[in-house]
């Protein structure tokens, strides 16, 4: 089944102890995304990747890292999470249309309480 | 840059009825208008999208219009079911296409009363 996978779904952390958000795709998608939801916010972006070892700030990248080792693979790390960091997280990914947007898959979400 | 506003935030219809939800977009460079539907406790999905080379795209009760010259897109839901109950998010291309970056609206909660 062609899907978008996150770990933990839910965690509750304190400030300041680093954490790894883990997402995981396996349909061989270039883009890849992460993204938090706030009530009244809607979706923003926080870094992107377009490939392998390309990662690009989104619109709120603050206190957060990212790496792309592996097509898969797209992990996002807070280094020292703070409380308003307290969000909904999504990953999401798709495919390259050459020059052209395409949908983009989500995962199932993760609920981040930072007390 | 890009900015997507969506309208109304919440809409409450009766079961039967339509659904209508609007969005403006800022950018005139735009060329692509996805709608997202999310249910309770998952992530959005996509469920209807229209490039800027058409005006109207349909699939089956669902359908999207865009009027480039005003900068709105539109979702329209008809005979609408419970379980067309869930937040609906529009969205617009932004940017440098190859990076397949998207603006969101920030949400429309959709409830349909049965």
């Amino acid at each position: 089944e062609a899907q978008v996978t996150q770990n933990p779904r839910y965690l509750i952390t304190v400030t300041g102890k680093k954490l790894t958000v883990t997402c995981s795709q396996n349909m061989n998608h270039e883009y890849m995304s992460w993204y938090r939801q706030d009530p009244g916010l809607g979706l923003r972006q926080i870094y992107y990747s377009m490939n392998v070892e390309v990662t690009d700030k989104g619109d709120v990248p603050e206190g957060y890292k990212v790496s792309r080792k592996e097509k898969r693979n797209f992990p996002l790390i807070l280094e020292s999470p703070s409380p308003n960091q307290t969000s909904l997280y999504f990953c999401a990914s798709s495919a390259k249309l050459a020059g052209e947007h395409n949908e983009q898959f989500f995962g199932p979400g993760t609920r981040l309480t930072v007390l | 840059g890009e900015n997507v506003e969506q309208h109304p935030s919440t809409l409450s219809v009766q079961e039967g009825d339509s659904a209508v939800i609007k969005c403006t977009y800022s950018d005139s460079a735009s060329n692509y208008f996805p709608w997202y539907k999310q249910e309770l406790g998952k992530g959005p999905q996509l469920i209807i999208d229209i490039r800027s080379n058409v005006g109207e795209k349909k699939d089956q009760r669902i359908a999207v219009t865009l009027n480039k010259t005003a900068k709105h897109f539109s979702l329209h839901i008809t005979e609408t079911q419970p379980e067309d109950s869930a937040v609906y998010f529009c969205a617009a291309s932004r940017g440098n296409y190859g990076n397949n970056r998207l603006a969101f609206g920030k949400g429309n909660q959709v409830v349909v009363i049965p």
